[in-house]
């Protein structure tokens, strides 16, 4: 499987924009970027997901380098509860058959 | 809400005995599975399935066995836990197949091997 590689921390000031970036050099064509969060003592939940393109959501905006390689979380005006651990995974397109591997992902610490 | 919950939440037990996790989910969804979490490893997925009676093994599957005998239950049970199993143990569902296929976890199961 391919592998992400992420910052073991990062800290933002509360209301201002997170980057959180991630790199994927090893991607390979059909690899979904994928991005999970983990809040403190709750499972991981679904932030976004892209292939080639940007994306939005009511969560965050995922912003993809051309050449795929690397990847950048943006949450728009963190808030308190954006607290957690962001997970950057590649995933192979298959059916339904979503066999994820987690890194150690991005401990964000919002600063009030 | 993916409707997933998992029994016990916590559970202390001894190096030997038998320890049988459960995950239930109430959506009729095809593909659950099975993740443990430490320090330092981030998640790793134990087993899956992606129907009844139909399971595979993951990435750390040594020292554990499942079984789906119906589709809302998939249950992990460790045949005679060790010390190195205490960990936090996830279950997942995946709600949609294809292309977005985001796993939707359970609140997860803390388990201690004395």
């Amino acid at each position: 499987d391919a592998k992400t590689t992420q910052p073991n921390s990062m800290e933002s000031n509360e209301e201002e924009p997170v980057h959180l970036p991630c790199n994927h050099s090893t991607i390979s064509g059909t690899d979904y970027i994928h991005w999970y969060r983990q809040l403190p003592s709750q499972g991981p939940e679904y932030v976004i997901h892209g292939l080639t393109s940007n994306v939005n959501n009511r969560m965050a905006s995922l912003a993809i380098a051309e050449d795929r390689k690397s990847s950048t979380l943006i949450l728009h005006r963190a808030t308190l509860r954006d607290a957690a651990v962001y997970y950057c995974i590649l995933r192979v397109a298959n059916f339904g058959n979503e066999k994820l591997t987690f890194g150690t992902g991005t401990r964000l610490t919002i600063i009030p | 809400d993916a409707g997933i919950t998992q029994s016990p939440r916590h559970k202390v037990t001894e190096t030997g005995t038998p320890v049988t996790l459960r995950c239930h989910q109430t959506e009729n969804h095809r593909y659950m599975y099975w993740y443990r979490q430490d320090p330092g490893h981030g998640l790793r997925l134990i087993h899956y399935s992606y129907g009844v009676k139909d399971t595979d093994k993951g990435e750390v599957s040594d020292g554990y066995s499942v079984s789906r005998s119906k589709t809302e239950d998939f249950l992990l049970t460790l045949e005679s836990a060790t010390s190195s199993q205490t960990s936090v143990y996830f279950c997942a569902i995946t709600t949609r197949a294809g292309e977005t296929g985001e796993l939707f976890f359970g609140e997860g199961s803390r388990l201690t091997v004395l």
